[in-house]
């Protein structure tokens, strides 16, 4: 199974919004609204920032907001902040029950 | 607050198994289940596989014929073996936590990881 695909990079000046976009199949993003992100820090755990295409874990800022169209999801970060560059990661179940994790993206805040 | 701790060699051989165990504190491993991630330096997140409390599991294809992922509930620790390794299999691991019994797909917990090296 080939991973997700996400770009390698997107920026974006304070205040901005931004969208990383993460594209997989029919037979994963396509098929179940169980999409995931991670955001990771140089030499750091990631940390899940949406499950289940939208929700938020407790504590996660509302600033981080996800959604899905077909086989394509996407995390959109309002109101850009310095700490939120970093690496992020989408994640997705598929139809072998098996795990699909994107290449990462990594965010620039200009 | 659940922590997860991972131990294991920081260096394997070519060839050789390479074995890993987490230690889970602060929760049962029998409430939820539990998985395998990697990640090579420099490079992206690879899904090793899970298992659930009952002993079942669900391997990445790419890894199914070298991956073994058990748990030992007397010491809550979750272990994974991976037999014959190659310098590809140098990366972090980590474990992590997976809330959702049906449909896993996220991790909502992670342990710090290790590095295991691979080279002779």
């Amino acid at each position: 199974q080939s991973a997700l695909t996400q770009p390698a990079s997107v920026s974006g000046s304070p205040g901005q919004s931004i969208t990383i976009s993460c594209t997989g199949t029919y037979s994963d993003i396509g098929a179940y609204n169980y999409v995931s992100w991670y955001q990771q820090h140089p030499g750091k755990v990631p940390k899940l920032m949406i499950f289940d295409v939208r929700n938020r874990p407790s504590g996660v800022s509302t600033r981080f907001s996800g959604s899905k169209s077909g086989n394509t999801a996407s995390l959109t970060i309002s109101g850009l902040q310095a700490e939120d560059e970093a690496d992020y990661y989408c994640g997705s179940y598929s139809s072998s029950s098996a795990v699909l994790f994107g290449g990462g993206t990594k965010v620039t805040v200009l | 607050q659940v922590q997860l701790l991972e131990s294991g060699p920081g260096l394997a051989k070519p060839s050789e198994t390479l074995s890993l165990t987490c230690t889970v504190s602060g929760d049962s491993i029998t409430s939820f289940l539990w998985s395998w991630i990697r990640q090579p330096p420099g490079r992206g997140l690879e899904w090793i596989g899970y298992i659930h409390y009952s002993g079942s599991t669900n391997y990445n294809p790419s890894l199914r014929s070298r991956a073994t992922i058990s748990l030992d509930t007397s010491k809550n620790q979750v272990s994974v073996k991976l037999t014959s390794v190659t310098a590809a299999d140098t990366a972090v691991y980590y474990c992590a936590r997976v809330p959702a019994e049906t449909h896993p797909s996220w991790f909502d917990a992670w342990g710090q990881g290790t590095l295991v090296s691979v080279s002779s």
